[in-house]
């Protein structure tokens, strides 16, 4: 079965960084495009970044643009967001998902808490 | 900037009911590239329908989802008490994948 399973996240000072990583089983990695959303604490979901299915693409929200990097490892069936210069409006549970058309499957998220 | 407006904010009714929820584009959607999404405290948000219209696998037929150009709705029939939680519109179709701010639907 589809499973993707996100890790990373943890409390981090302003101006700090974090990698968030998402291992994907169960379905061929590298036929898809992957996508990271977050939701911040009592706000809704907000689409973060997406990554063409070989890589050779990706694109941001502007929130993000300049300070997120998504990467993925095809044939580690693993998906990546660099995060640099963390703001406080970063704090959020970060999901990772698939791309099939809509949203199809969706890690459990790991939470990303940025603070002084 | 491309903005997805849903209405109503929150949505009170009861079990049997039917539910009209309203996700409007500031552009046409190209190709129809809409989602909603079931989002529940706790859990990750669930794919209910893409492309405007077609339900996901394993989603009750009670769900449907209607429109074109800017204006789609998803509506529940016949509301059961587990269909409470937040209902999400999305876009798809740019280099921007768009979320609307959300429907709450109590029960």
């Amino acid at each position: 079965q589809v499973q993707l399973v996100e890790s990373g996240g943890g409390s981090v000072k302003p101006g700090g960084s974090l990698r968030l990583s998402c291992a994907a089983s169960g379905f061929i990695f590298r036929n898809y495009y992957m996508n990271w959303i977050r939701q911040a604490p009592g706000k809704g979901l907000e689409w973060v970044s997406y990554i063409t299915s070989n890589g050779d693409a990706v694109f941001y929200a502007d929130s993000v643009k300049g300070r997120f990097t998504i990467s993925r490892d095809n044939a580690g069936n693993s998906l990546y967001l660099q995060m640099n210069g963390l703001r406080a409006d970063d704090t959020a549970v970060y999901y990772c998902a698939r791309a099939n058309y809509g949203l199809d499957y969706w890690g459990q998220g790991t939470l990303v808490a940025v603070s002084s | 900037e491309i903005v997805l407006t849903q209405s109503p904010d929150t949505l009170s009714l009861s079990p049997g009911d039917r539910a009209t929820l309203s996700c409007r584009a500031s552009q046409s959607v190209r190709s129809n590239y809409l989602a909603w999404y079931q989002h529940k405290l706790g859990q990750a948000p669930r794919l209910l329908i893409d492309n405007a219209s077609r339900r996901a696998p394993g989603i009750p037929d009670r769900f449907s989802g209607s429109g074109s150009g800017t204006d789609f709705t998803l509506t529940i029939s016949r509301l059961e008490p587990e269909d409470s939680a937040v209902y999400y519109c999305q876009r798809y179709d740019t280099s921007l994948w768009t979320f609307g701010r959300g429907t709450k639907v109590e029960i």
